[in-house]
């Protein structure tokens, strides 16, 4: 079974950096896209970034909000995708969650890890 | 941005019955390879959100044929059919056609 685990959340300072890591398996992690998506306390989802697999040179796409911020990046040989964010703001309070493409049906956002929990605040 | 309107917020239902739930996107979802990326979620209580119909109208792996999808263009509907207890929760669309890929606020379903 598809299995995605994040981890790394925290309380932090704004301007302070912290990087959450998500540890995929039960699939191909190499051919899937991968995904951080958010949500606030009490609010909806918003998309913060992707990430394209290596035939397409690992391209990586964010969301305005955190564009120049935040970095995504894999390591295919650990199964793992890696959310860096820096001089974070206190509107970036949320839960962010893992999320990965289907290759089978080629749909993005098809698994979700339980999320971890960032806090910013001074 | 494609901004996606759901409607209801929120609703109530009885067990057994059927609901349906509205969205609307401002911009057509087609994308220049001709697929709709339109998706819904449900999020149940204290959990992750879960894809249950993707590109418009096909069911995900292991979701129930109670949950269909239709629609086209800018305007889609998932219907649930004979609401059962563990439907409930908040249903999300959402776009990944264009970038920022983005998602409706949200309707909460409730039991009656």
């Amino acid at each position: 079974a598809v299995q995605l685990v994040e981890s790394g959340g925290g309380l932090v300072q704004p301007k302070e950096s912290l990087k959450i890591s998500c540890a995929a398996s039960g699939f191909t992690f190499s051919n899937a896209a991968m995904y951080w998506v958010r949500q606030a306390p009490g609010k909806g989802l918003e998309w913060v970034a992707r990430i394209r697999t290596k035939p397409n040179n690992y391209a990586t796409y964010y969301a305005d909000s955190v564009k120049g911020r935040f970095t995504i990046s894999r390591d295919d040989s650990k199964s793992m995708v890696y959310l860096q964010m820096d001089n974070l703001k206190t509107e970036d309070t949320a839960m962010y969650y893992c999320t990965a493409a289907s290759t089978t049906v080629a749909t993005p956002f098809a698994y979700w890890g339980q999320g971890t929990l960032v806090t910013v605040s001074s | 941005d494609v901004v996606m309107t759901q409607t209801p917020v929120s609703m109530s239902v009885s067990l057994g019955g059927q609901v349906s739930i509205s969205c609307r996107s401002s911009q057509s979802l087609v994308h220049n390879n001709g697929n709709t990326y339109l998706s819904w979620y449900i999020q149940k209580p204290s959990q992750s959100p879960q894809l249950l119909i993707y590109k418009v109208s096909n069911r995900f792996s292991g979701i129930s044929d109670r949950f269909s999808g239709s629609g086209s263009g800018t305007d889609f509907t998932l219907k649930i059919s004979r609401v059962e207890p563990d439907d409930l929760g908040v249903y999300y669309c959402g776009q990944g056609t264009q970038y920022p890929y983005t998602f409706g606020a949200g309707t909460k379903l409730e039991l009656k």
